[in-house]
């Protein structure tokens, strides 16, 4: 089956810097990757759609500017939570979808997360 | 607002039994459905999904019904195994190419 990765896993920093993790889809080619957001005992929240080549779109609520999206190329996408706070710590996860032009629903795959905790 | 709600935090079923998770959705736009498998620390796993034009789709153990004019949906794993234990989410689609829409899960425990 498709397999998508996130990089880091985990990762500690301190508040004010700024942290980038990595979604990458190892074997298809992602049209379309998601960005999803999970708070404890809480459900997996949609912070924004992003396509390859162009600018990625955010649900209400979710600031275009401390959350930097970036789809590059057909396999990685990017997200920088900059100027990071402590009510940013959560689980980060990421999901593919390689159908072109289709309904995605089966073919979303979901990364392993990240653990994403500021100090 | 929740657009689609998992009522039950938990569920804890006997070993061999049936396990039923409950969904409720309130958006009528929702066309697609999908349950997805969950352990702490890891991405969803994808289970078994229905369209809306159809009420019921089996896959294996799993079945998912649908009934549209009360907007609920249900997941039936039978029978249950130790490694089913998990948290279970229901999500939904719009269409096209959106992303989904998640309840807060049901924490399923099977007993020995």
């Amino acid at each position: 089956g498709a397999v998508v990765s996130q990089h880091p896993s985990w990762v500690i920093c301190k508040s004010g810097t700024s942290v980038k993790i990595e979604c990458r889809s190892l074997d298809f080619q992602a049209t379309t990757m998601f960005w999803y957001r999970q708070f404890p005992k809480q459900s997996l929240m949609l912070m924004a759609t992003s396509n390859e080549g162009s600018k990625a779109t955010y649900e209400q609520g979710v600031e275009k500017d401390k959350f930097l999206i970036n789809h590059a190329s057909l396999t990685l996408s990017t997200l920088t939570v900059t100027s990071a706070h402590p009510e940013d710590s959560s689980f980060y996860i990421c999901s593919a979808s390689g159908l072109a032009g289709g309904p995605p629903y089966n073919e979303q795959f979901f990364g392993p997360g990240t653990r994403l905790t500021v100090l | 607002d929740q657009q689609v709600k998992q009522n039950s935090p938990s569920l804890s079923v006997q070993e061999g039994r049936i396990s039923i998770l409950n969904c409720d959705y309130t958006n009528s736009m929702f066309d697609y459905f999908l349950w997805y498998k969950k352990y702490p620390a890891e991405g969803p796993t994808f289970l078994i999904s229905i369209s809306s034009i159809k009420d019921k789709n089996e896959d294996g153990r799993f079945t998912v019904f649908l009934n549209k004019s009360a907007k609920h949906l249900s997941l039936h794993i039978v029978p249950s195994q130790p490694g089913d234990s998990a948290v279970y989410f229901c999500a939904a689609s719009a269409g096209g190419a959106d992303g989904l829409t998640f309840g807060k899960g049901t924490h399923l425990i099977i007993q020995p």
